[in-house]
């Protein structure tokens, strides 16, 4: 099946610095990735989706000076968190989304957990 | 908020046992879909059942909708003590361009041998 890669899978950072996520489907080109943010023992939330050559769309409440994603490539798209502070420690998983076999498949990575101490 | 509901939030089973796990959602759907989660890590899709389906299989797993109620439920027989993790359901729709999905709130199932 397919694969999306995702990376780092751990990171830790100080407050105020920048962290960059990224999300890359190996095997098929994805125009549409997902970014969800998960606290621990909670749901999936979907942050924003990324578009390849134009701008993410954010969902209410996410601040997008916050969280830059940039989606350069049918192969890559990446999630910079920006003067990251403790609240923003958090699980971090993409998805990349495949049309086939008459519907659209989504495809996650493995997750990034992100510390900010 | 668009996120659906499940229940249980926490599911404890004796191996061998059958497991069920209900989710309601709030808008018309085009598919559902179950995910499972081990701690820490990412999602790996279990199955997938069209808004005009009631019921699919797939090995020890058993999905039903109910579109007029808007739920669904997963059965997993004979559970095993590898099957402990958090299942969420994912609901996509026409209102959301079929790619977003949404997420319920999650079942943790924990298998005890």
């Amino acid at each position: 099946g397919a694969v999306v890669s995702q990376h780092p899978s751990r990171v830790i950072c100080k407050s105020g610095t920048s962290v960059k996520i990224e999300c890359r489907s190996l095997d098929f080109q994805a125009t549409t990735m997902f970014w969800y943010r998960q606290f621990p023992k909670q749901s999936l939330m979907l942050m924003a989706t990324s578009n390849e050559g134009s701008k993410a769309t954010y969902e209410q409440g996410v601040e997008k000076d916050k969280f830059l994603i940039n989606h350069a490539s049918l192969t890559l798209s990446t999630l910079t968190v920006t003067s990251a502070h403790p609240e923003d420690s958090s699980f971090y998983i993409c998805s990349a989304s495949r049309q086939g076999r008459g519907r659209t498949e989504a495809f996650f990575g493995q997750g990034t957990r992100l510390t900010v101490v | 908020s668009q996120q659906g509901e499940e229940d249980p939030q926490a599911l404890s089973i004796q191996e061998g046992e059958n497991a069920t796990m209900n989710c309601s959602y709030k808008t018309s759907i085009n598919n559902l879909q179950w995910y499972r989660q081990n701690s820490g890590r990412g999602l790996v899709h279990l199955i997938l059942i069209r808004s005009n389906e009631r019921e699919k299989h797939s090995g020890r797993l058993r999905v039903t909708l109910d579109t007029s109620k808007k739920s669904s439920s997963l059965l997993i027989t004979a559970s095993r003590a590898a099957d402990t993790a958090s299942y969420f359901c994912a609901t996509a729709s026409m209102n959301t361009g079929f790619q977003k999905l949404v997420f319920g709130t999650g079942t943790r199932l924990l298998v005890s041998p």
